[in-house]
C-alpha cells in the first residue's frame, strides 16, 4: 500500500475552509484515495474516496490531481466539533489499511 | 441499520492473562479487520478474517489470533498479555471480500493491562 505524507497539524478557526494536503508518491495503480476523521477514544468514520479528479459528499471535497501522487481533502465552513485527526490512506482493494500519523486539526472560536 | 458493535467497551486485565474482544460487522458486511491502537499513534492493523479464514496478518505475534463465525461476527484473543498491549482495539467491516468498499470502523474496547 501507498505510504502517506501528510502535515502533523493545522489551525483553522470556525467558518473558514480547511484543505489538507496528502502526499503518496509511490501510489499503486488500483489504489483508491480515502480519508478518516477520528475524534478522541473513538474509531476513524469514513469521510470520503477517490480514484483521481474530484469527488464531493455532504461533508468534503476530495480533489487529486492527474498523476495522482497527492491528494487534498477540503472541509468548507468548519466548526468546533470539526476538530479531530484527519488520515489519509491508500486502499487497494481487499486489503488492509496503513494509518500513518494524520493530521491534527484544531478548529478555533 | 446497526453500525460495527464491539464489547466490551473497557477491560482490565493484569500481565499474563489472556483476553476475548467481541466484534459484530455492520449488516452486508462480511469482511472484518482488527487494529491496536496506542495513545497518540494511528491504528495498526493486526489481521483480517473473511470466509472465516485469516486472509492477512500484520506485524504481530502469534499472541494475537482471531477467529471469525458463520454471521460474520469475530473475536480478537490475546494470550500472555503485556502491558504494551494496552490499547484501544479497533475492529472494521468491509462488504464483498476484495472490493474497494471503505471499511467501517466500531468505536473500539479500551484494553488496560496493570
Amino acid at each position: 500500500l501507498a505510504k502517506t505524507t501528510q502535515p502533523i497539524s493545522m489551525d483553522s478557526y470556525e467558518g473558514q475552509e480547511v484543505n489538507i494536503t496528502c502526499s503518496h508518491n509511490n501510489i499503486a495503480t488500483n489504489d483508491y484515495i480515502t480519508w478518516y476523521q477520528q475524534f478522541p477514544s473513538q474509531g476513524p468514520r469514513f469521510i470520503i474516496q477517490g480514484y483521481k479528479t474530484k469527488v464531493t459528499n455532504e461533508v468534503a471535497s476530495l480533489f487529486i490531481p492527474a498523476d495522482r501522487k497527492s491528494s487534498t481533502l477540503s472541509l468548507p465552513r468548519v466548526s468546533l466539533s470539526d476538530t479531530a485527526v484527519y488520515y489519509c490512506l491508500g486502499l487497494a482493494a481487499g486489503n488492509k489499511l496503513t494509518f500513518g500519523g494524520g493530521t491534527r486539526v484544531l478548529v478555533k472560536p | 441499520d446497526a453500525g460495527v458493535t464491539q464489547s466490551p467497551t473497557h477491560l482490565i486485565k493484569t500481565r499474563g492473562q489472556q483476553v476475548t474482544l467481541r466484534c459484530s460487522p455492520k449488516s452486508g458486511h462480511d469482511t472484518v479487520s482488527w487494529y491496536q491502537q496506542a495513545l497518540g499513534q494511528g491504528p495498526q492493523f493486526i489481521f483480517q478474517y473473511y470466509e472465516e479464514e485469516e486472509r492477512q496478518r500484520g506485524n504481530f505475534p502469534d499472541r494475537f489470533s482471531g477467529h471469525q463465525f458463520p454471521n460474520y461476527s469475530s473475536e480478537l484473543n490475546v494470550n500472555a498479555l503485556l502491558l504494551g498491549d494496552s490499547a484501544l482495539y479497533l475492529c472494521a467491516s468491509s462488504p464483498g471480500g476484495y472490493s474497494n468498499q471503505p471499511q467501517h470502523f466500531g468505536d473500539g474496547t479500551r484494553l488496560s493491562i496493570l
